[in-house]
Order: structure tokens, then sequence, then C-alpha cells
């Protein structure tokens, strides 16, 4: 079962920051938080993960917060094709682990 | 790297015929991952592969479904007697497999429609 809270939907105009909240109050000690999106139609698109730091990469970052109980993965300059379903993970660092996908958050990206 | 490759693309068929699908990982990865997604839904587990032993089935996995890697490239998921419940997006995932928290890079998918 999924152990994260999404919002269902956001909107965010074209240019601007997204900010993607994802709650996980019962995270484990050994669990990373992981941040996949999906594009309509396509396989789901690796964006980046972490444990407790502040993660970056070329595409996000991720803020998890110090509790480790809730992280926000950023878009910093949001654009039409990161419109997309943004799935938040959490996942025990175990060989083979397979990822538990929840609703995700479908965020809209706006001229 | 080329990403994960998945054929065919797109499947329709006749409720009760039998169809197979095709993964190819991204080159040197020891993982596979099938995953099947309905509409409105995330993908869910269907069953992992580490080279070719297959470590873990879900539930979903009904006896209907078979899936192999017989030699550690690429794998085929097959669908016997298909019903109209299969619908579905099915995915293929691949990870290197050298450290626990691999990335999981996920193929196009192939969408089965039942009729």
């Amino acid at each position: 079962d999924a152990k994260t809270t999404q919002p269902p939907s956001m909107d965010c105009a074209e240019g601007r920051a997204a900010n993607l909240p994802c709650n996980h109050s019962t995270i484990s000690g050994n669990e990373y938080v992981y941040w996949y999106r999906q594009i309509h139609s396509q396989g789901p698109q690796y964006i980046i993960h972490g444990l407790k730091n502040n993660e970056t990469n070329e595409m996000a970052s991720l803020i998890i917060t110090e509790d480790r109980k809730s992280s926000t993965l950023i878009l910093p300059h949001a654009t039409l094709r990161d419109t997309a379903v943004y799935y938040c993970i959490v996942r025990v660092a175990e060989y083979g682990n397979k990822l538990v996908f929840g609703a995700g958050t479908i965020l809209r990206v706006k001229s | 790297d080329t990403g994960v490759s998945q054929n065919p693309r797109h499947k329709i068929t006749k409720r009760g015929q039998n169809v197979t699908f095709r993964c190819d990982p991204i080159s040197e990865h020891n993982r596979l991952y099938w995953y099947r997604q309905t509409l409105g839904q995330g993908p869910e587990f269907l069953t992992y592969f580490q080279n070719e032993a297959q470590l873990e089935k879900s539930r979903l996995l009904s006896d209907r479904f078979s899936a192999e890697r017989p030699k550690g490239s690429f794998s085929t998921l097959e669908i016997q007697r298909t019903e109209q419940g299969d619908s579905a997006m099915y995915l293929c995932a691949s990870s290197l497999g050298v450290q626990t928290t691999d990335t999981q890079y996920f193929g196009p998918g192939t969408r089965l429609t039942v009729l």
C-alpha cells in the first residue's frame, strides 16, 4: 500500500516554480523518497530521490523536512512539457524492492 | 544508453486469445520489473527478475500470466485466455542492480485492449 499523501491536482503558471508537496508521516529510517512523473500515455520517468538531505539534479530539487515526514519537489521553471502526473513514493532500500505508486498529483502548467 | 524498449506498443485482441509482450531492458541492467497500469491508477507491481531468476510475483499475477527472462536479457510477459479485465498498460522497468537504491527506468509500455 502507498504510504504517501499528495494533493490530487495543482496548477502552475509557465515559467514559475512548481512546488509539489508530499506527506509521508510514517516513513521509516531506511526508506527513501522517490519522485517519478508520467506524461500522458508514456511510461513513468524518474526525477529524483533522497534519504534525508536535500537533493538537486538537472530536472528538479527535492526538499525533505528535518523530521522526514514530508517533502517538496521543486521544478524551478515549469514549462508546458512538465504537465504530468507526479508520483511521490517511499521505498525501503532493499535489493529488488518494487515501487508502490499512489494516485499522484496532476500538475497542469498553464501559459 | 538506449532506454528500455517494449513491443508491441499497442495490442488489440479478442477475449480468450493469448498475447505476448516483450521487454528489452537497458544494456547491462540485471534487474527487470513488470508493472500493470489501469486507467486513472498508478502502476501496480506484477513481478521482478534478477538476471534470469524470477524472485517475486504479485498476487495480481494470476495463473493465466507467465513471465520469463530466459537468458537474463530480454523478458516476455504472456497472458493466456485474455479477459476484458486484462485491458491495461503493461510497463517494464529495469535497474542496474548493484545498489539497494538503484533507480528503475521505465519503458513506454504496451497498451492492451481486450474486446
